[in-house]
């Protein structure tokens, strides 16, 4: 059963720290999307992808964020340095573009807590 | 820009009760439209589509139609059950370079 894969699930670090979130892909998809969930803001989109270019990360902190795509199966979400207002669920979502939509498969999420 | 605009939960109902869960979007072309629903814990999952004017997408007993007169996408079901409790996520899915555009999420609970 193909699904997107995100680690770690869980992340607790101090403020200040780096974090790295991970993400693969469902096999075959050219789309990555990266989102973040809280109870404030709701689905926030941060960055998406397609066959590995950055096609909008306009909502992603850029001083603070980065995303990346070093291969088809990793995407990479950076934090450096981590505050308490990044903590929040990240979500990873794969998908294939076609003509009229894409849509997206998610992975189970990352919840990030900064303290 | 593309927006999705839900009604604001939470939702309760009774087991059997019928539900309805209003979204209306805005955005250029033809977008296709969807249906996500969260369950505690988990990611988002897809719940049923609908790719073009009057295309009634259903899945699990649940059914939304694409109106375009009204640009609306309201999801439905005739006999809600206590699993079905859940957050339930309107989003839309552009042409070209726009990405998925999400509605706010609402909160359904469903009571025995």
């Amino acid at each position: 059963d193909a699904r997107v894969t995100q680690t770690p699930r869980h992340k607790v670090t101090e403020m200040g720290q780096e974090v790295t979130m991970r993400c693969q892909p469902i096999l075959g998809h050219n789309t990555v999307f990266w989102y973040r969930q809280t109870m404030m803001q709701g689905l926030e989109l941060l960055a998406y992808f397609r066959n590995r270019a950055p096609l909008d990360d306009s909502g992603m902190p850029k001083d603070r964020f980065s995303a990346e795509m070093p291969d088809a199966t990793l995407a990479t979400l950076k934090i450096q340095p981590s505050e308490p207002r990044d903590s929040a669920v990240y979500f990873c979502a794969s998908g294939q573009k076609r003509d009229r939509d894409t849509e997206a498969f998610f992975g189970q999420g990352t919840r990030l807590t900064v303290v | 820009g593309d927006s999705v605009t839900q009604m604001e939960g939470p939702v309760t109902l009774s087991e059997e009760a019928f539900l309805t869960i209003n979204c209306t979007y805005t955005a250029t072309g033809y977008p296709s439209l969807f249906w996500y629903v969260q369950y505690p814990g988990e990611g988002l999952q897809l719940l049923l589509k609908a790719t073009k004017a009057d295309d009634k997408g259903s899945n699990k007993g649940f059914e939304a139609t694409y109106r375009k007169e009204t640009t609306s996408f309201h999801l439905e079901k005739g006999s809600v059950q206590v699993s079905d409790s859940a957050v339930y996520f309107c989003a839309l899915s552009g042409t070209g370079r726009r990405a998925l555009t999400f509605g706010s999420g609402t909160r359904l609970q469903v009571q025995p």
